[in-house]
């Protein structure tokens, strides 16, 4: 399975933007990269996905690299309650066969500072 | 609201015993799934359903058994065998596999 890899942990300034970065460079042509995050003690939430364009959302947009090599996730005006752990994770298309679920590694814990 | 709905949040085991997680979803989705997270780690996949009266193993399988009788419902029992269950489990969901996921709030396991 294609890995990803992130920073540890980042830090930021409470409205600011904010731009986490994820490296995927054994990434197949038919993967997707999806970005979850996980608050204390609750189940992860869905913040955004793409294939191969920039994306937008009402919490996030996605950057990703000509390449596919890697991908940016970016809060625009970070707040406190952003305050999470960021999952990037590489799944490939629905095809209607078997598939297993998605694979999380530790992700970056993002620190806001008021 | 639509959602996935876990009980209980927090649930002690004794040794030698099976004790069973729920989950429930009003999605409709067809697709549901069981991870395992341990302190400061990512999720683990245990087992996964893509439709009803059908589903797999995960990557850690082991001492855990599902089923799925129904659309909206998929819980998970740990059994006796499973020697480590302290652990916070998830349950998730979505249209089809590999689709975007929705998370339940989780069941926090911890043994006596």
């Amino acid at each position: 399975d294609a890995k990803t890899t992130q920073p540890n942990s980042m830090e930021s300034n409470e409205e600011e933007p904010v731009h986490l970065p994820c490296n995927h460079s054994t990434i197949s042509g038919t993967d997707y990269i999806h970005w979850y995050r996980q608050l204390p003690s609750q189940g992860p939430e869905y913040v955004i996905h793409g294939l191969t364009s920039n994306v937008n959302n009402r919490m996030a947009s996605l950057a990703i690299a000509e390449d596919r090599k890697s991908s940016t996730l970016i809060l625009h005006r970070a707040t406190l309650r952003d305050a999470a752990v960021y999952y990037c994770i590489l799944s490939p298309p629905w095809s209607g066969g078997g598939a297993d679920g998605l694979t999380f590694g530790k992700g970056t814990h993002l620190i806001i500072q008021p | 609201d639509g959602g996935i709905t876990q009980s209980p949040k927090y649930l002690f085991r004794k040794e030698g015993q099976n004790v069973t997680l729920s989950c429930e979803q009003n999605l409709n989705h067809d697709a549901m799934y069981w991870y395992r997270q341990d302190p400061g780690q990512g999720l683990r996949l245990i087992y996964y359903s893509q439709i009803v009266n059908d589903f797999q193993k995960g990557d850690i399988a082991e001492g855990y058994s599902v089923s799925r009788e129904k659309k909206e419902s998929f819980p998970l029992t740990v059994t006796s065998a499973q020697k480590n269950p302290t652990a916070f489990y998830l349950c998730a969901s979505s249209i089809h596999s590999n689709q975007p996921q929705h998370f339940g709030d989780g069941t926090r396991l911890s043994i006596l």
